[in-house]
């Protein structure tokens, strides 16, 4: 079993509709979680950072940790064509000499938003 | 934001070549560089991890002698692949952890890539 999920999609949606990316995970370890965007052939950049359980808001992105649940979410409003790219979970444990600032990462869902 | 420079962006050669990747920090100083690979529609796995001035450590199954990491500087790191094959064909991505960065994961910045074809 890996140790992060992702469905790799793809997804299509219109302009203006809510995108729902989800991740699961196994590791009970992982504290931090975070959301990238990566252009086809580009490096992931980061959208969203959150530590531990809990909610966290960024203009239009929203993402959720459910530590119980071992599940965490990225929610787009209003989507738009620039929107479009593969989105990444990704997640990490506490601090620990060796794998610190190591990321352990989800296949990634292509999102395409048409206009 | 901070610039994680990665060269060459995509390289094409024959098998039994070596091949140099380079991953410079532009504007801040990396003490910990990874190095990760992907293939079509996977996830980014990390190969191996090297911190300024010491030997890489490697992932399971990742080969040492295949796969040469050099981090001399606190603003270069390289990854060689040494006497290619078709099968390292991937896409190879490098990230810098910025010094005193401590727990914030914020401060790791990716490289735009390296897309390695092996004929």
């Amino acid at each position: 079993q890996k140790e992060v999920e992702q469905d790799p999609g793809p997804l299509s949606v219109p302009e203006g509709a809510i995108v729902s990316l989800n991740c699961t995970y196994s590791n009970s370890a992982f504290q931090y979680f975070m959301w990238y965007r990566q252009y086809s052939r580009k490096g992931p950049e980061l959208l969203m950072y959150t530590y531990s359980s809990g909610n966290k808001e960024d203009g239009r992105f929203t993402a959720q940790v459910d530590k119980s649940s071992k599940y965490i979410s990225l929610f787009i409003r209003d989507s738009q064509p620039s929107d479009s790219a593969t989105y990444l979970c990704a997640m990490s444990v506490r601090d620990r000499g060796s794998t610190l600032g190591r990321l352990y990462f989800g296949r990634g869902t292509q999102l395409t938003v048409w206009p | 934001g901070a610039v994680v420079s990665q060269h060459p962006s995509r390289v094409i050669c024959k098998s039994g070549t070596s091949v140099k990747i380079e991953c410079r920090s532009l504007d801040f100083q990396a003490t910990t560089m990874f190095w990760y690979r992907q293939f079509p529609k996977q996830s980014l796995m990390l190969m191996a991890t090297s911190n300024e001035g010491s030997k890489a450590t490697y992932e399971q199954g990742v080969e040492k002698d295949k796969f040469l990491i050099n981090h001399a500087s606190l603003t270069l790191s390289t990854l060689t692949v040494t006497s290619a094959h078709p099968e390292d064909s991937s896409f190879y991505i490098c990230s810098a952890r910025e010094r005193g960065a401590d727990r914030d994961r914020r401060k790791l910045f990716f490289g735009s890539g390296t897309q390695l074809s092996v004929l």
